[in-house]
């Protein structure tokens, strides 16, 4: 089974500061991660994946993350937030088994505010 | 760029009413799902689908709940006699092949239960 825990419901960064939303995972079986975005009255867009190689993956507009498998992370960054990185973003989960077609299992979210 | 898309964007409906809740998956893609999201709450999984059967559902897809796949292109979601908590935002999505991971989402589908 897999379980994925976002810690902070809310997040508030100012503009052009360091965006951090963290993702912790458990599951039973080698897991590919993803974050997804979702803006406002929209559905959901894939950011990034980690499947395998590269434990540092880079995703659309600017955002990267890491898998550690020993810490069972995979926490989402950008270096500078921009008023449009404004959404709710969520960590999911599927694990590594034959036959793909599996199940995402998702967080319960972070919504990510920008300030001026 | 091909994208899922699903119809109605919103869906009123009255409590014990039957709803239909219809999807195009991306056209060369293979395995197909729902997903609901209640508001506020999490994403969660309803149902997968490959080669016209249901290859996995969670508890929430009871026997109020059916999938098909009635022609070459449409995806749909029954839902038999609608009550209160079954308003949510409903997602389909798609992947093209069994080595890919990467579920591409439409824009849901929101019913309101009345």
């Amino acid at each position: 089974a897999q379980s994925v825990t976002q810690l902070g419901s809310h997040v508030s960064v100012s503009e052009g500061a360091l965006v951090l939303l963290r993702c912790n995972y458990s599951s039973s079986v080698p897991p590919y991660l993803f974050w997804y975005v979702q803006y406002p009255n929209q559905g959901l867009q894939l950011l990034l994946k980690y499947t395998t190689g590269a434990t540092l993956v880079k995703g659309i507009n600017g955002f990267e993350a890491e898998f550690k498998k020993s810490e069972t992370s995979f926490h989402l960054t950008k270096p500078s937030a921009h008023m449009s990185d404004a959404a709710e973003y969520f960590c999911a989960v599927t694990p590594i088994l034959t036959g793909g077609g599996n199940k995402l299992t998702f967080g319960t979210g972070t919504q990510l505010k920008v300030e001026l | 760029e091909p994208e899922v898309t699903q119809t109605p964007s919103h869906q009123v409906t009255q409590m014990g009413q039957e709803v239909i809740l219809r999807c195009v998956p991306i056209s060369n893609h293979l395995y197909f799902y729902w997903y609901r999201q209640i508001l506020g709450q999490k994403v969660e999984f309803l149902v997968s689908f490959y080669n016209n059967e249901i290859s996995e559902k969670s508890e929430i897809f009871d026997d109020q709940f059916s999938v098909e796949r009635p022609d070459g292109s449409n995806f749909t979601l029954k839902i038999r006699s609608t009550k209160l908590e079954d308003s949510a935002m409903y997602f389909c999505a798609s992947t093209n092949n069994q080595f890919s991971y990467e579920q591409y989402f439409g824009p849901g589908t929101r019913l309101t239960v009345t």
